[in-house]
C-alpha cells in the first residue's frame, strides 16, 4: 500500500530564502505526483503536476523534481515571501488508483 | 468562472442527525471525489465517482452515503453511523478517475457535530 511522509512537518524561514520541502513515498512505481498548496481554513490549490515520464515542473518561482527510483520529489520555492505561508502537500498516484496524500508541511515566511 | 463550490462553509450538527453536504463543479469534469481531512494526517478518500450514476467506495466510507445523478453534482451525506463525523471535508474533481488527471479542489465544508 502506498504511503506518503512529508519531512520536516514545520518550517520556518526568514523572507527572501530559498527552501527546499521534500515528500517520500514507499511505492516507486507511481504514475504522477501532485503539489498543492492549503491555506488555513481553505481547500487545496493545485501548484505543480509531474507525470511519470517527467523529471521536472516549473512554475514561476517553484520547481518541483521527481526521482521515483530513490521514492522521492522536492519541491523547491526560490525568494520565499511572506504569502509563501501556508501548508505545501504533496500526492501521488500509482496507475489505476486514486491519489494518496502525505500529512503536509507547514511554512511560515517570516518578514 | 469555472470552478468548484462547496456549501455551507460551516455546519453545526447535533448527534445522530443525519447531514448533506453539497458540491458542485462546472469544470465539466467527468470524475469527482470527497476526502476527509483531519488536524496532523493527509486526506482521506471517502467516495469517488469516475462518470454520472456510478461511484465507488474509498477507504473511509463507513457512515457515509453519495448520489451522483448529474455530472455537475455530487453530494455526501454523513449518517448518523458515522462515529466520528466532525471534520473538514473537501470535494475535488479531475477531467478523468482514478489519478491519472490534476485535481481542483473546492474550499471545503467544515461540519461539527455535538
Amino acid at each position: 500500500k502506498q504511503e506518503v511522509t512529508q519531512i520536516p512537518a514545520a518550517l520556518s524561514v526568514p523572507e527572501g530564502e530559498n527552501l527546499v520541502l521534500n515528500c517520500s513515498f514507499t511505492d516507486s512505481a507511481i504514475y504522477n505526483l501532485q503539489w498543492f498548496r492549503q491555506d488555513p481554513g481553505k481547500g487545496l490549490t493545485s501548484l505543480l503536476l509531474i507525470q511519470s515520464s517527467q523529471r521536472e515542473q516549473t512554475s514561476g518561482r517553484l520547481n518541483a523534481s521527481l526521482d521515483k527510483s530513490s521514492g522521492r520529489s522536492t519541491l523547491y520555492i526560490a525568494a520565499s515571501q511572506p504569502g509563501d505561508s501556508a501548508t505545501y502537500l504533496c500526492a501521488v498516484n500509482n496507475y489505476g488508483q486514486n491519489f494518496v496524500f502525505g500529512p503536509g508541511t507547514r511554512l511560515s515566511v517570516l518578514p | 468562472d469555472g470552478g468548484i463550490t462547496q456549501s455551507p462553509k460551516y455546519l453545526f450538527r447535533k448527534e445522530g442527525q443525519n447531514v448533506t453536504l453539497s458540491c458542485e463543479q462546472n469544470l465539466n469534469h467527468d470524475a469527482m471525489y470527497w476526502y476527509r481531512q483531519d488536524p496532523g494526517q493527509g486526506l482521506r478518500l471517502i467516495y469517488y465517482s469516475q462518470i454520472v450514476n456510478d461511484f465507488q467506495k474509498g477507504d473511509i466510507a463507513e457512515g457515509y452515503s453519495v448520489s451522483r445523478e448529474k455530472k455537475e453534482s455530487f453530494p455526501l451525506t454523513v449518517t448518523s453511523a458515522q462515529k466520528n463525523p466532525t471534520a473538514f471535508y473537501l470535494c475535488a474533481s479531475s477531467i478523468g478517475g482514478l489519478g491519472a488527471y490534476e485535481q481542483y479542489f473546492g474550499p471545503g465544508t467544515r461540519l461539527t457535530v455535538t
